[in-house]
């Protein structure tokens, strides 16, 4: 356990769906991320969050909606995704934006299958 | 924007060999430069980093060196055992208001017994 959880560990949803995915971290951090893990790619930046405040949204699709209701919890809303979509989800989260403190802290990501 | 290379893409080593994983950037302004080990069905964790200031830093059987003039840093592990068996990222931090993060593609190391 890193500090960071999210849930759920798996998901498989079809097009039509809508879902969301949870982040929940008690370390005291104020930034947190969103990234997303494809195979044979970096880690993608998707949104960033510092003290409760969007800061970055890396030309992700609308399909993707975050929420960020206070320091400790983060969202990712999904809605009418696609097959390539599929992929892990990884929840982040750091001292301050940034992470040149004390790098990330991960959590154990969310695999989603879109069908 | 900041390109990080990352090689070999895959590495298989004895137990007890060492093991080196190389990477390169682009951005002279990156000033930090952590590495994270993912097991599998986990999120990757910080094993060690390296701030720009400083040319080598060891943690036990770990250790990672930074040549600025050249831009590029590498992970050493040594006596390597089969829990170290996982994927590696290299990351590269710039200096910027923002501190944007860019990672590289990964290692996957496996270490045999």
């Amino acid at each position: 356990e890193t500090g960071v959880t999210q849930t759920p560990r798996h998901l498989v949803m079809g097009m039509t769906n809508k879902k969301s995915l949870k982040c929940e971290q008690h370390l005291g951090h104020n930034a947190m991320y969103w990234y997303k893990q494809s195979a044979k790619k970096p880690l993608e930046l998707m949104f960033v969050y510092s003290l409760e405040e969007r800061v970055e949204n890396n030309s992700v699709p609308s399909r993707f909606s975050p929420e960020c209701p206070n320091s400790s919890h983060l969202f990712l809303h999904l809605h009418t995704l696609q097959p390539e979509d599929s992929a892990l989800y990884l929840c982040a989260s750091s001292h301050d934006q940034g992470q040149a403190r004390s790098g990330y802290t991960f959590g154990s990501g969310t695999r989603l299958t879109v069908v | 924007g900041e390109n990080v290379e990352q090689h070999p893409s895959t590495l298989s080593v004895q137990e007890g060999d060492s093991a080196v994983i190389k990477c390169t950037y682009s951005d002279s302004a990156s000033n930090y430069f952590p590495w994270y080990k993912q097991e599998l069905g986990k999120g990757p964790q910080l094993i060690i980093d390296i701030r720009s200031n400083v040319g080598e830093k060891k943690d036990q059987r770990i250790a990672v060196t930074l040549n600025k003039t050249a831009k590029h840093f590498s992970l050493h592990i040594t006596e390597t055992q089969p829990e170290d068996s996982a994927v590696y990222f290299c990351a590269a931090t710039d200096s910027g208001g923002y501190q944007k993060v860019t990672f590289g593609t990964g290692t996957k190391l496996q270490v045999i017994p």
